[in-house]
């Protein structure tokens, strides 16, 4: 099945504790990103690659790093997490980087960081 | 800079009245422009896309947006709103790879 999977679904942590988010897509996709869900705000983009080696900021990037060094895979990394980033996060990828590219979303994580 | 404004933060509907969502946006360019839809505890998904083609753009589920460039606008209605409806609605509009999404729009559909 054609699918986004992101780990953990759910994490509570502190302030802190570095933490990885897990985002991998089976679908050979170039194009990945990553967006906070807060309420009141819609999704805002964290990162976003085009391909391989090729990562870029969205909007809300602070306290956040991304890596792709595989196709497939774009960890979502909290070096050192605080409670303004409890939120839920999605990942999601699509066959390239036209805006006409239709998204596939991972189902989302929710953090808490106490 | 794109943005996107979605003008309502919660529609209350009857069953079997009509939904519109209204959205505008702004973009340098000749964006795409997008509505996702959320239901609770789950991912988003498509409901339909604009990329230049006709500027009526017919979705899932009986959902349909019109492009209206000289108002900036792409609302998106339904004839007959279903139980199966009430959902958190996004507007998106895409432009070589960022995105901007709308704070987006909870319905509430009314037996």
């Amino acid at each position: 099945e054609a699918q986004v999977t992101q780990n953990p679904r759910y994490l509570i942590t502190v302030t802190g504790k570095k933490l990885t988010v897990t985002c991998s897509q089976n679908m050979n996709h170039e194009y990945m990103s990553w967006y906070r869900q807060d309420p009141g705000l819609g999704l805002r983009q964290i990162y976003y690659s085009m391909n391989v080696e090729v990562t870029d900021k969205g909007d809300v990037p602070e306290g956040y790093k991304v890596s792709r060094k595989e196709k497939r895979n774009f960890p979502l990394i909290l070096e050192s997490p605080s409670p303004n980033q409890t939120s839920l996060y999605f990942c999601a990828s699509s066959v390239g980087f036209s805006g006409a590219n239709v998204l596939t979303f991972g189902a989302g994580s929710r953090l808490t960081v106490l | 800079a794109q943005s996107v404004t979605q003008l309502d933060s919660h529609v209350s509907v009857s069953e079997g009245t009509p939904v519109l969502l209204r959205c505008n946006y702004s973009s340098s360019y000749s964006p795409s422009l997008f509505w996702y839809v959320q239901h609770p505890n789950k991912g988003l998904q498509l409901l339909l896309k604009y990329t230049s083609a006709a500027t009526l753009v017919k979705g899932i589920n009986g959902f349909e947006a019109e492009f209206k460039k000289s108002e900036t606008s792409f609302h998106l209605t339904k004839p007959s709103a279903h139980m199966s409806d009430a959902a958190e609605y996004f507007c998106v509009v895409s432009d070589r790879g960022k995105l901007s999404f709308g704070a987006g729009t909870t319905v509430t559909v009314r037996a």
